[in-house]
């Protein structure tokens, strides 16, 4: 049972323009939400997270928003750059679990086009 | 500084064959884990440890055993490889949980790739 899940396997948009990565959750538990990038032949790298307790969550060109109600987050790059290219994964987490387990989604590859 | 390193790189077993896999961390973290990915399945959490001479049981365990001797060390073994076991494994660790934290960012090292035939 995948309790965090990244329905779109791939996604393609031109530099400079919008870029949206959805991820969908089923456990109410989770009340940390993470995002991380991963680029061929490299270890995944944390790009930015966000907690249950608030719905946006922004760094730069990166925005996390959190819809608790429909247990669904999405990551939004603007503007896209060729750079962001990579594999994103969202990932979730039981805090009181003090464990700092993370679940992650099957990730989105993102092609950003000059 | 470098981080979190795991050894080998690459690796070719032959089916029943068994290897280690060795992590290490420079960060003082307490926590360690190690996950597999697969194609199509994300990261799955293999075992994890909260501190040296704990281990515990994460989604995906069976066919693999853990230890952490010591703080900075994290090793995964396979005693009996079997084909199912060819993947990409990456080991990440993170400072510790508590007084009212819930989350610490967890560092990945580089992977090792295995195949087994």
């Amino acid at each position: 049972d995948q309790q965090v899940k990244q329905n779109s396997p791939s996604l393609s948009v031109q530099e400079g323009r919008i870029s949206i990565l959805n991820c969908d959750y089923t456990n109410s538990m989770f009340d940390y939400f993470l995002w991380y990038k991963k680029y061929p032949a490299e270890g995944p790298t944390f790009l930015i997270s966000i907690s249950s307790i608030k719905d946006k969550n922004e760094d730069g060109r990166f925005t996390v928003f959190l819809n608790k109600s429909a247990k669904h987050l999405s990551l939004h790059i603007v503007p896209s750059q060729p750079g962001d290219s990579a594999v994103y994964f969202c990932a979730a987490s039981v805090g009181s679990s003090n464990t700092g387990k993370l679940i992650f989604g099957q990730g989105t590859t993102l092609q950003v086009k000059p | 500084n470098a981080g979190v390193t795991q050894t080998p790189k690459f690796r070719v077993l032959k089916t029943g064959q068994s290897m280690t896999l060795l992590c290490a961390q420079d960060m003082n973290h307490e926590y360690m884990y190690w996950y597999r990915q697969d194609p199509g399945m994300g990261l799955r959490l293999i075992h994890y440890s909260v501190g040296e001479g704990t281990t515990a049981k994460g989604e995906v365990p069976d066919g693999y055993n853990v230890s952490r001797l010591k703080k900075q060390n994290f090793l995964l073994g396979l005693e009996s490889a079997a084909p199912s076991q060819t993947s990409v494994y990456f080991c990440a660790s993170s400072y510790a949980l508590g007084s009212g934290r819930i989350y610490n960012e967890q560092f990945f090292g580089p992977g090792t790739r295995l195949t087994v035939l």
